[in-house]
């Protein structure tokens, strides 16, 4: 069964500023995704990669969020800009393991 | 994707054996039924999963029956700490194994009362 650090833990910015999120499979799997959760809804997708390669980015705002994963191990989520509603908590997960999360407040 | 629909809420008390129905009436052939459990400040976790008739683990019991557009989740004998959303959802398997791309509904919370 798959294992999932992400960091940080918490992350609070202003409006406008960068930020980015990393997940670290502590075992492998082939497949990684990134939810987000906004408080009082249940996960939605943002993006889903097969090793290296995204197979899902639909619903990923693209304009201002970009996601990457390294030799199919690592992954990181950035927002660049961000917006007062990119406020919640951003998970990753590895087959069916989710990780803790990152709470990001953006004021 | 099939989506589902479950209650908003249930309460309960300690000791008492607590069933979850979920309807997912478009529910396609390769479809699989899982339901996570989460905490607050967690992310959800893994609880249980299911193609057909009856699942069994340490945690919990899945039923579901023939036409396969319901499931039902039972947790025996609950205590406080099984308060929690509990979330239904059906899907494919993904090239690994799991389920990946799924739709999150808002869940199920549960109270459990002393």
């Amino acid at each position: 069964e798959a294992g999932v650090a992400q960091s940080p833990r918490y992350k609070i910015i202003e409006k406008r500023q960068s930020v980015a999120f990393w997940c670290n499979p502590i075992s492998g799997h082939a497949t990684l995704y990134w939810y987000q959760q906004i408080l009082g809804q249940g996960p939605k997708l943002l993006i889903q990669f097969q090793n290296n390669g995204v197979v899902d980015d639909s619903q990923l705002p693209k304009d201002r969020f970009s996601a990457e994963r390294l030799k199919g191990v690592d992954s990181t989520l950035k927002i660049q800009p961000a917006k007062l509603e990119d406020s919640a908590v951003y998970l990753c997960k590895l087959g069916y393991t989710f990780g803790s999360g990152t709470r990001l407040t953006v004021v | 994707l099939a989506k589902t629909t479950q209650p908003i809420s249930m309460d309960s008390y300690e000791g008492q054996e607590v069933n979850i129905t979920c309807s997912h009436n478009n529910i396609a052939t390769n479809d699989y039924i899982t339901w996570y459990q989460q905490f607050p400040s967690q992310g959800p976790r893994f609880i249980i999963q299911g193609y057909k008739t009856k699942v069994t683990n340490e945690v919990a019991s899945l039923f579901i029956p023939a036409d396969r557009k319901s499931s039902t989740l039972s947790l025996p004998r609950v205590s406080l700490s099984d308060t929690a959303v509990y979330y239904c959802l059906v899907g494919d398997l993904d090239y690994g194994g799991s389920q990946g791309n799924l739709i999150f509904g808002k869940g199920t919370k549960l109270s459990v009362k002393p």
